[in-house]
């Protein structure tokens, strides 16, 4: 099983421009999220997902954006990016119940010049 | 106030050595909790649940202390395969994590 895959690992973006970071899971678990984890500070939570069709806001959502066409996948998209989106970013699944522990996929490293 | 908070240590201790750290939390409605341990440039992995009664796993053992909402992981023995930043994280709504406290082990 692959479980969590996250791509690119790496990525250079100059300000303004835009892409998406890739998250699929193969564990059909319900709940998905995004983070960003920046020095000195703990993963921060920027979009979830607790099923197909279903998003929200997490503590840091402004500059992305997120959608969960099917199970599988939920991509993150930076609409024009900025350097203060310089980080690292993690994807994570979760069965459904709010008690459970979350798999992280390996991440991707974003550097915005 | 940060909503989990750790001491970012490092904590630089021998082999064989036994190291402790806490973590508090501030919502006094959280309902579950974990430690993450993740290595340089890595995600993060569950390394234990913390259970109201505490629980062990090997060297490894887990408190909880709701009344003075904070949590602590025991290592007993340390290896330099510990050495690592481990995360306290905390749920209530959802997961909140804690800036992470490192941990060095030295021959």
């Amino acid at each position: 099983n692959a479980g969590v895959t996250q791509t690119p690992k790496f990525q250079v973006l100059k300000t303004g421009q835009s892409m998406t970071l890739q998250c699929a899971q193969d564990m059909n678990h319900e709940y998905m999220s995004w983070y960003r984890q920046d020095p000195g500070m703990g993963l921060r939570l920027i979009h979830y997902s607790v099923g197909a069709g279903i998003t929200d806001q997490g503590e840091v959502p402004n500059g992305y954006n997120v959608s969960r066409s099917t199970t599988e996948d939920f991509p993150l998209r930076l609409l024009s990016a900025a350097p203060s989106q310089t980080s690292v970013y993690f994807c994570a699944t979760q069965t459904g119940g709010r008690s459970q522990p979350q798999h992280f996929g390996d991440g991707t490293r974003l550097s915005i010049l | 106030r940060k909503e989990v908070e750790q001491d970012p240590g490092p904590f630089n201790v021998p082999e064989g050595a036994t190291v402790a750290f806490n973590c508090t939390y501030s919502n006094s409605a959280s309902q579950s909790f974990f430690w993450y341990r993740q290595d340089c440039r890595k995600e993060p992995k569950l390394l234990m649940s913390v259970y109201s009664s505490g629980n062990e796993d090997g060297r490894f053992t887990a408190q909880l202390n709701r009344a003075s909402q904070y949590i602590s992981l025991l290592i007993r023995d340390s290896k330099l395969s510990d050495s690592a930043t481990y995360l306290c994280v905390v749920n209530k709504d959802k997961l909140v994590f804690g800036a992470g406290t490192i941990l060095r082990v030295k021959s």
